[in-house]
């Protein structure tokens, strides 16, 4: 059964600090794993993905996610943290054979603060 | 520019009051896809529409339906709303083909009185 963890509800970051955020999957193959952010009120914007080659993927809004096959892992970075990043961030796993649905994690909130 | 677009992005009605939601898409996408999201919860998928075929989950309730006239268009219709439907409904899209990348609408917070 395909799965997503991300095991931080919260997490409170200052201002121009870096952020890492976690993300973990069960799946039997290689998916396909995707980042979004959510503000409050808004619908869902993809940050980032992952279907193959090479594990370090660059997003927008200055945002990097590393797949980690022996860690099962997909964990999204950002160097230096905005006041506007504060937001719902979802990582999301989809199967790659055929037509599949996205499976999300529970979400982990960021806080910013001064 | 491309996009989801989801009307109203607020919309009230009342305990039992039929409603419906509509989501237009500018991609050419052949997948729309309705979620509901309660607070501090993940969207959970309702049903999609891959093309004209329309594929239920197995637990969504018989009170939420869809129609989908034609490629751009998708609504949601809510027979007779509860309290416990009060949540952000969205939209999204997908080519449903390859790297199967969805692209979601702003969403239409939807209270129920």
């Amino acid at each position: 059964a395909q799965s997503v963890t991300q095991p931080d509800i919260h997490i409170t970051v200052s201002e121009g600090a870096s952020l890492e955020l976690r993300c973990n999957y069960s799946y039997g193959a290689t998916p396909y794993l995707f980042w979004y952010v959510q503000s409050p009120g808004q619908g869902l914007q993809l940050l980032l993905k992952y279907f193959s080659g090479d594990t370090l993927v660059q997003g927008i809004k200055g945002f990097e996610a590393e797949f980690k096959r022996s860690q099962s892992s997909f964990n999204l970075r950002k160097p230096s943290v905005h006041w506007s990043d504060a937001a719902e961030y979802f990582c999301a796993l989809q199967g790659d054979t055929g037509f599949q649905k996205l499976v999300f994690g529970t979400g982990t909130r960021l806080l910013v603060s001064p | 520019d491309a996009m989801v677009i989801q009307n109203p992005r607020y919309q009230v009605t009342q305990f039992g009051k039929p409603v419906t939601l509509s989501c237009s898409q500018t991609l050419n996408h052949n997948v729309m896809y309705w979620y509901q999201q309660k607070s501090s919860q993940a969207p959970k998928l309702l049903f999609h529409y891959y093309d004209k075929d329309f594929n239920n989950e197995a637990d969504t309730p018989d009170n939420f339906q869809s129609r989908r006239p034609n490629t751009s268009f998708c609504f949601l219709d809510i027979r007779s709303p509860g309290l416990g439907d009060a949540a952000m409904y969205l939209c999204a899209t997908s080519t449903g083909t390859g790297m199967n990348t969805q692209y979601f609408g702003p969403g239409t917070r939807l209270t129920v009185l």
